[in-house]
């Protein structure tokens, strides 16, 4: 299957700083990329909907200047969390898919785990 | 919007044992994937249906869909350690592209 990658795998950071996360879409091109957080013990909510050249759709409460997306290539969609919270701590996942279909497969992220102390 | 129900949340099986996840939407799925994760991790994916009445298997795992396209199901035969983890079922709803509703996912406990 295709493979996407993630990085930082973790991050911690002091209140108040950005932080940057990366997926990539490794043997593939991936035009829409989507981001989820998951909350410890509970399934995983989707934030905002990534198109390559495009503004990313942001999910109904989840704040867009908080939460910034940029899908600059077909193989990289980055998710900067500012002003990061405590609340912000959680698992961030992303996946990518290159959809002939609304039910193209999904292929995930490994997952980045961050904590804001 | 979609919503997804997976029953039980939580299974605790002996090794060796059969076991069915089922996963019911409350309107008809345009396809349904199956994922799995292990906990800190990035989803696996398992399988994907779409049409009613389908049915796919991979080593020891099959998942179904039934002909309402309503429900679909995932068992596992001769359970294994290596199949614990968590469960998701993720459905695309024919109006928003591309996006995938999750359920809550079943945890799944495999004891040798």
């Amino acid at each position: 299957g295709a493979v996407v990658s993630q990085h930082p795998s973790w991050v911690i950071c002091k209140s108040g700083t950005s932080v940057k996360i990366e997926c990539r879409s490794l043997d593939f091109q991936a035009t829409t990329m989507f981001w989820y957080r998951q909350f410890p013990k509970q399934s995983l909510m989707l934030m905002a909907t990534s198109n390559e050249g495009s503004k990313a759709t942001y999910e109904q409460g989840v704040e867009k200047d908080k939460f910034l997306i940029n899908h600059a290539s077909l193989t990289l969609s980055t998710l900067t969390v500012t002003s990061a919270h405590p609340e912000d701590s959680s698992f961030y996942i992303c996946s990518a898919t290159s959809p002939r279909s609304s039910t193209d497969t999904q292929y995930f992220g490994p997952g980045t785990r961050l904590t804001v102390l | 919007s979609q919503e997804l129900e997976q029953s039980p949340q939580s299974l605790i099986v002996q090794e060796g044992k059969n076991l069915t996840i089922n996963c019911t939407s409350s309107k008809t799925l345009y396809g349904l994937y199956w994922y799995k994760q292990k906990y800190g991790e990035g989803l696996i994916f398992l399988m994907m249906l779409q049409k009613g009445g389908e049915e796919k298997s991979h080593e020891k795992i099959t998942a179904k869909l039934d002909e309402k396209k309503q429900q679909s199901s995932l068992h596992i035969t001769a359970s294994q350690p290596s199949h614990a983890g968590i469960y998701l079922c993720g459905a695309v709803g024919g109006t928003s592209y591309g996006k995938l509703t999750f359920g809550q996912g079943t945890i799944l406990t495999v004891h040798p």
